[in-house]
């Protein structure tokens, strides 16, 4: 079973709806969910953890974790052109180190004016 | 003021050849790991480092090898090349070993092996 899931996409969306990015998780102990952001051809850039279950919000950012059921998701309030990306959702999971972070695959979210 | 800097940003080589990544990091982190995202942008942890000694050494070839001279530096030097080894490799820090604060990343070396 893979570690971290996400649908690839892409996500189209249109300008000022409401996107949503979800990812799915399979270590029960896992603490810290991360989301970051990667434009083509460049390095993916943090935007928003998240340890607890419940929302935090960010600006236009919300994350939601339910630990219950396993999943983290980011919600994006008023979508923007400059918001089309790749969304790698990454998770902390315990291994044979101690705890590593696990990226998933990402999901490319494409924004249409 | 670059956080992440790795050099070189592209690198085209010969298969067989040796070649080296060169990586600092000017935030003080304890921290620093390489990452490979392959052509599908799967990104996978290769190897971390926690103040200067190895923490993570996934399974990749013994043909990679990982030095760092300091907790600020984290280089890759890769022996014999080969056509699969042609990604983006990542050079990324992070305040604690465990992660937790999350990683700022450089801006990749995309490696092109012909």
């Amino acid at each position: 079973q893979k570690e971290v899931e996400q649908n690839s996409g892409p996500l189209s969306v249109p300008e000022g709806a409401i996107a949503s990015l979800n990812c799915t998780y399979s270590d029960r102990g896992s603490q810290s969910f991360f989301w970051y952001r990667q434009y083509s051809g460049k390095s993916p850039e943090l935007i928003m953890f998240i340890y607890s279950n419940g929302d935090k919000e960010d600006g236009r950012f919300t994350a939601q974790l339910n630990k219950a059921s396993q999943y983290v998701s980011l919600l994006i309030r008023d979508s923007q052109p400059s918001d089309s990306a790749t969304y790698l959702c990454a998770v902390n999971i315990r291994d044979n180190y101690g705890q590593n972070f696990v990226f998933g695959p990402g999901t490319r979210l494409s924004v249409l004016p | 003021d670059t956080a992440v800097s790795q050099t070189p940003k592209y690198l085209v080589t010969q298969m067989g050849n040796d070649k080296s990544i060169k990586c600092e990091q000017n935030l003080g982190h304890d921290t620093m790991y390489w990452y490979k995202q392959d052509s599908k942008k799967f990104l996978k942890i290769m190897f971390s480092y926690n103040n200067k000694e190895l923490i993570i050494n996934e399974t990749v070839p013994n043909r990679f090898s990982p030095k760092s001279p300091d907790k600020a530096h984290l280089n890759l030097h890769i022996n014999s090349l080969e056509l699969g080894d042609s990604a983006v490799y990542f050079c990324a820090s992070s305040q604690a070993w465990t992660g937790e604060y999350g990683y700022t990343f450089g801006s990749g070396t995309r490696l092109t092996v012909v």
